[in-house]
């Protein structure tokens, strides 16, 4: 059973740029969080996606967006890129319940640097 | 909006001590969990506490959910090198219609002395 998996792995870019992270989701989960998580932080919110649709967003700006696609899998982009975009974007999938109980399983994160 | 903080920030113990961090939340959890993220890794679930003055055990490890469910502490017994990591914890934030977002500490990170 294959777990999250995201890629890539690392990346680097220049300042201006724009970035497209992937994630593909726990086998049976169909609820996708994204984290921001610069060094010696802990993960930032910055939105969830569920059957193809924006749930919940966080405090980042609309550089940030994203996209669920059919099969769950999903998208981060970021514009317009900034120095300060420079971190490890963690993808988390679970399963809607209804309720706020039940774990979230992150994968091994992407790794962005600006330049 | 909803925060979680978490104290200390880091701590270096000798192997065999003990080791505690402590969570806090500006509002009343209905539940919190925990994380564990090894260096280079990403965070792995520990465990999740539910009802008030809820006490878990995992092996070395203790978690406990205080009675207003806005604070919570990690305790690990006689840490071992494979304690290191950064341990964070984790509340829900809601924001309508039935949506949920987990909201992150900044963790502690324990650095074991062999």
């Amino acid at each position: 059973d294959a777990g999250v998996t995201q890629s890539p792995t690392h990346l680097i870019k220049t300042r201006g740029q724009q970035v497209t992270l992937r994630c593909s989701p726990k086998s049976g989960h169909d609820t996708v969080s994204w984290y921001q998580q610069a060094l010696g932080q802990g993960p930032q919110f910055i939105f969830q996606y569920y059957e193809e649709e924006e749930r919940q967003r966080g405090n980042f700006p609309d550089r940030f967006s994203g996209h669920q696609f059919p099969n769950y899998s999903s998208e981060l982009n970021v514009n317009a890129l900034l120095l300060g975009d420079s971190a490890l974007y963690l993808c988390a999938s679970s399963l809607r319940t209804g309720s706020d109980t039940g774990e979230l399983f992150f994968g091994e994160g992407s790794r962005l640097t600006v330049l | 909006g909803q925060q979680v903080m978490q104290i200390p920030q880091y701590q270096h113990v000798q192997e065999g001590e003990d080791f505690t961090t402590y969570c806090n939340s500006s509002t009343t959890l209905s539940n919190i969990q925990w994380y564990k993220q090894r260096p280079g890794g990403h965070p792995v679930f520990l465990i999740q506490l539910v009802k008030s003055g809820e006490v878990k055990k995992q092996k070395r490890l203790t978690f406990q959910f205080g009675e207003a469910k806005k604070n919570s502490s990690l305790h690990i017994t006689a840490t071992q090198t494979t304690d290191v990591g950064t341990y964070f914890c984790a509340g829900p934030g809601y924001s309508g219609a039935g949506s949920y977002q987990l909201t992150f500490g900044k963790g502690t990170k324990l650095s074991v002395i062999p």
